[in-house]
Formats: C-alpha cells, sequence, structure tokens
C-alpha cells in the first residue's frame, strides 16, 4: 500500500516570494509521483508529474519539483507565486501498473494562500 | 480543450435513498475512475473502469455502490441506499491508458449531501 503525507495544511505567502509545499511518501513498491492542482469551483488539474529520468520536474507556469529517493519526497517549489496561484494542491503516488487501472493515492492537499 | 463533466453538480438526499451521479468522460478515453473526498480529509479512489468491467476497486467500495457505462458517453456510480457518511464531494476521472503513468483527467465534481 501506499501513503502521502503533506505536512502544512495551508501555506500563506506573500505575492512575489518563494514557496515550497512539502510532500513525503510512503511504498513498498515503485511509483510515479504526482502534484495536482483544484482552482476554486473546479476540478483537480495535472500540474506536473515525475515518471523517471531527471529528478527535477518543471510545469509550463514555473512549478517546479524535485524527486528524492532517499527522503521519499518529492517537494513543489515555484520561485515567485503569484495571485492567481491560489489554489488547493495534492500530491499523489500510483505504482507501476501492468495493466489494471490502480487509482491515485492523495495526500490531504495544502491550500496555498498568495497575500498582496 | 476536451473536459470530463460531471452532473449534478449539488445534491441533496435522504438517507435510504438511492442516488446516481452523472459523469461523461473526455471521449477518446478508456479508462475511468471514480474518487470521493470527505470534507477535511484526503481525495480516496473508489473504483476503476475499463472494457465495460471494474479494473480495480478500493475497500470503500462495498456492495452498496455500482458503476455502469450505459451508453457510449456516460459513466454512473450509483450509491444503492445512501448513509449519512456518503456526504463527500464525488470526482469522476478518465485516461487514455491504464500503464500507471498516464495522467488522469478530472471533472470538477458532484457534492453529495445526505439528511
Amino acid at each position: 500500500a501506499q501513503s502521502v503525507t503533506q505536512l502544512d495544511s495551508q501555506v500563506p505567502v506573500f505575492e512575489e516570494a518563494p514557496v515550497e509545499l512539502r510532500c513525503n511518501y510512503s511504498s513498498s513498491v515503485s511509483v510515479y509521483l504526482f502534484w495536482y492542482v483544484q482552482y476554486p469551483n473546479q476540478g483537480l488539474q495535472l500540474l506536473l508529474k515525475y515518471l523517471s529520468g531527471s529528478t527535477l520536474v518543471k510545469s509550463i507556469n514555473g512549478f517546479e519539483a524535485e524527486f528524492n529517493k532517499s527522503q521519499t519526497s518529492f517537494h513543489l517549489r515555484k520561485p515567485s507565486v503569484h495571485i492567481s496561484d491560489t489554489a488547493e494542491y495534492f500530491c499523489a503516488v500510483r505504482r507501476y501498473s501492468g495493466g489494471g487501472a490502480d487509482g491515485l493515492t492523495f495526500g490531504k492537499g495544502t491550500h496555498l494562500i498568495i497575500q498582496p | 480543450e476536451p473536459e470530463v463533466t460531471q452532473t449534478p453538480s449539488h445534491q441533496v438526499t435522504q438517507m435510504g435513498q438511492e442516488v446516481i451521479l452523472r459523469c461523461v468522460p473526455i471521449s477518446n478515453h478508456l479508462y475511468f475512475y471514480w474518487y470521493r473526498q470527505i470534507l477535511g480529509q484526503k481525495v480516496e479512489f473508489l473504483v476503476s473502469f475499463y472494457n465495460n468491467e471494474i479494473s480495480e476497486k478500493s475497500e470503500i467500495f462495498d456492495d452498496q455502490f455500482s458503476v455502469e457505462r450505459p451508453d457510449g458517453s456516460n459513466f454512473t456510480l450509483k450509491i444503492r441506499s445512501t448513509k449519512l457518511e456518503d456526504s463527500a464531494m464525488y470526482f469522476c476521472a478518465s485516461s487514455d491508458r491504464g500503464t500507471g503513468a498516464e495522467t488522469q483527467y478530472f471533472g470538477p465534481g458532484t457534492r453529495l449531501l445526505v439528511l
């Protein structure tokens, strides 16, 4: 079984400041790692994912996340946040699957609050 | 851009009643999923569906739940006899593959309140 821990339920940050949203996972098998974002009144949208290769992955809107296998972490960062980044951010894992369709295992989410 | 849609956006029902939540996945997708999020808790996987049958299901998905693809476009979740603890946001998702690496695309959710 897998589990995901997001240590911060809320993170308030001033606009244009850097932010880090923490995510740790536990799994007895190899997993893929995801960050999803949920804007108010919308569904979850994929922000970025780590499958293999370079441990640093980037999204088109300036977010990046680094996979650290030894620390079983996949923290999300942005060097300078904008008001429009206000949303709920969910870290998730999914095990390698050979033909079934496993669900994602999510953390509880972190509410990113951008203050002007 | 294609998207997953869900109806209704909100549903209120009495305990013991049956409810059907509806989803229209992205048209060329083959795998379909239901998740739920009880207020203040994690988003939890319920079930996945492929080739007209359940592919995987969690411990939450007991006999009171069922899924169906009644036609070529809809994907439904039925709760036979609702309980107070079924109150949650229910998300539908779809993907084009089932390898684990592909992106699952989520709908906006249906908020179910059981009184």
